[in-house]
């Protein structure tokens, strides 16, 4: 069943604030997580992915933070921009190749 | 850059049609998925495949089949298109090295009347 969910469907943000998008799992046995942005009529594009043995990982403007005592993942955002509106989704390895992926928040950026 | 695409972006099929999904890759990856797409629901896999020939399926794969008779192209079929499977269908493929990594297709939106 559904293993992975966001604390909220929907987030507003002030262009320049930065940004934090929840994501709850339930399988402690998972060991690879991905984050991912879709955009209006586009496919899910990658953004940035953390391994269990890691808590922290940063990319560009973007960081994912995991903490497994409490089966949390975070993507935080700096400085959003009106580009950064869209749908993001968290994923979880689920078996061989497999992913398991949340509902999704979307989130829009306020000029 | 790895590209996906998929034959169609919107269909619109009758109800009791048989409708076919095609998925094509070009970074020569083994492993390929699809996936549909509902509101509030997130991504639900419908089928995967690693290899030509070989199909596993994911977590709602009843009233649908796959086919991947070559290593880029996966293919979807739906035997008897019900109005429940009015949706959006997603693509996507991954390397046998990054198999976690999935890349996606721009999708299909089916409406099935």
């Amino acid at each position: 069943g559904e293993s992975v969910g966001l604390h909220l469907p929907t987030l507003s943000v002030q262009e320049g604030d930065n940004s934090i998008i929840n994501c709850a799992y339930s399988n402690s046995a998972s060991d690879y997580f991905i984050w991912y942005k879709q955009e209006s009529g586009k496919g899910p594009q990658f953004i940035i992915d953390i391994r269990s043995n890691m808590d922290k990982r940063q990319g560009q403007r973007v960081t994912v933070l995991l903490n497994k005592t409490v089966k949390h993942l975070s993507l935080q955002i700096a400085a959003t921009q009106p580009g950064d509106s869209a749908v993001y989704f968290c994923a979880e390895n689920n078996g061989d190749y497999k992913l398991s992926f949340g509902a999704g928040t979307t989130v829009t950026v306020r000029a | 850059d790895v590209k996906v695409t998929q034959s169609s972006r919107y269909l619109v099929k009758r109800t009791g049609e048989k409708v076919f999904l095609e998925c094509v890759q070009d970074m020569d990856h083994e492993n390929m998925f699809w996936y549909r797409q509902d509101p509030g629901l997130g991504l639900r896999l419908i089928y995967f495949s690693y290899d030509v020939k070989m199909k596993e399926k994911g977590d709602i794969p009843e009233g649908y089949s796959v086919s991947r008779e070559k290593k880029e192209r996966f293919s979807l079929i739906l035997e008897s298109a019900s109005t429940n499977q009015t949706s959006m269908y997603l693509c996507a493929s991954s390397s046998a090295e990054g198999a976690y990594e999935q890349y996606f297709g721009p999708g299909t939106r089916l409406t099935v009347t």
